[in-house]
């Protein structure tokens, strides 16, 4: 059973336009959600995160979002850069952070030049 | 500087030696976690610890043990090692005043179980 799930494994977006990506949730006790950067062979690297009472943040070029009603979180790049091709996972965590991340599976973003 | 250290970085192993990856943090953190990823499957919580002496079973605990008994070191333990476990290994540590900031993970162990 998929907590957190990422349906598109990889995006192809051109550079300096905006990249999404997408993440569902069925666990409504999820109070944290968290974007995280991975380069192969390499651990993941904190992006961004949302608490639950939030609907929105924002950090620099990166900005997630956070529907509550729909168990729906997105990952919005602005402008797309190179540097940006890499896996990106969506994780989640409730208790406040104690008991550890649920990750998604991935969405391997490709930025096009 | 802040990081979460794990040795070693890669291994190789026999079917059933005992093995142990360590994992140390250096940031005062209260919660770590290990995990495994493996191909299309992304990476799955293996077991999770609150704070000293507090540990718990992850997504997928079987054929794994932890301890906890400092604060800054949270090693993996395999007492058989069979080839499923063969997978690149993290461990994560976080602080309830820093979630903001997410986990931090290491580098990463890679395990080839033979």
């Amino acid at each position: 059973d998929q907590q957190v799930k990422q349906n598109s494994p990889s995006l192809s977006v051109q550079e300096g336009r905006i990249s999404i990506l997408n993440c569902d949730y069925t666990n409504s006790m999820f109070d944290y959600f968290l974007w995280y950067k991975k380069y192969p062979a390499e651990g993941p690297t904190f992006l961004i995160s949302i608490s639950s009472i939030k609907d929105k943040n924002e950090d620099g070029r990166f900005t997630v979002f956070l529907n509550k009603s729909a168990k729906h979180l997105s990952l919005h790049i602005v402008p797309s850069q190179p540097g940006d091709s890499a896996v990106y996972f969506c994780a989640a965590s409730s208790g406040g952070g104690a008991d550890g991340l649920t990750f998604g599976k991935g969405t391997h973003l490709i930025i096009q030049p | 500087e802040a990081q979460v250290t794990q040795n070693p970085r890669y291994l190789i192993t026999v079917t059933g030696k005992k093995l142990t990856v360590t994992c140390s943090q250096n940031m005062n953190h209260e919660y770590m976690s290990w995990y495994r990823q493996d191909p299309g499957l992304g990476l799955r919580q293996i077991y999770y610890s609150m704070n000293v002496e507090v540990t718990d079973k992850g997504d997928v605990p079987e054929g794994y043990k932890v301890s906890r008994k400092e604060k800054r070191n949270f090693p993996l333990i395999l007492e058989s090692p069979s080839p499923n476990q063969t997978s690149l290994y993290f461990c994560a540590s976080s602080s309830y005043r820093d979630m903001n900031y997410g986990y931090t993970f290491g580098s990463g162990t890679r395990l080839t179980v033979v």
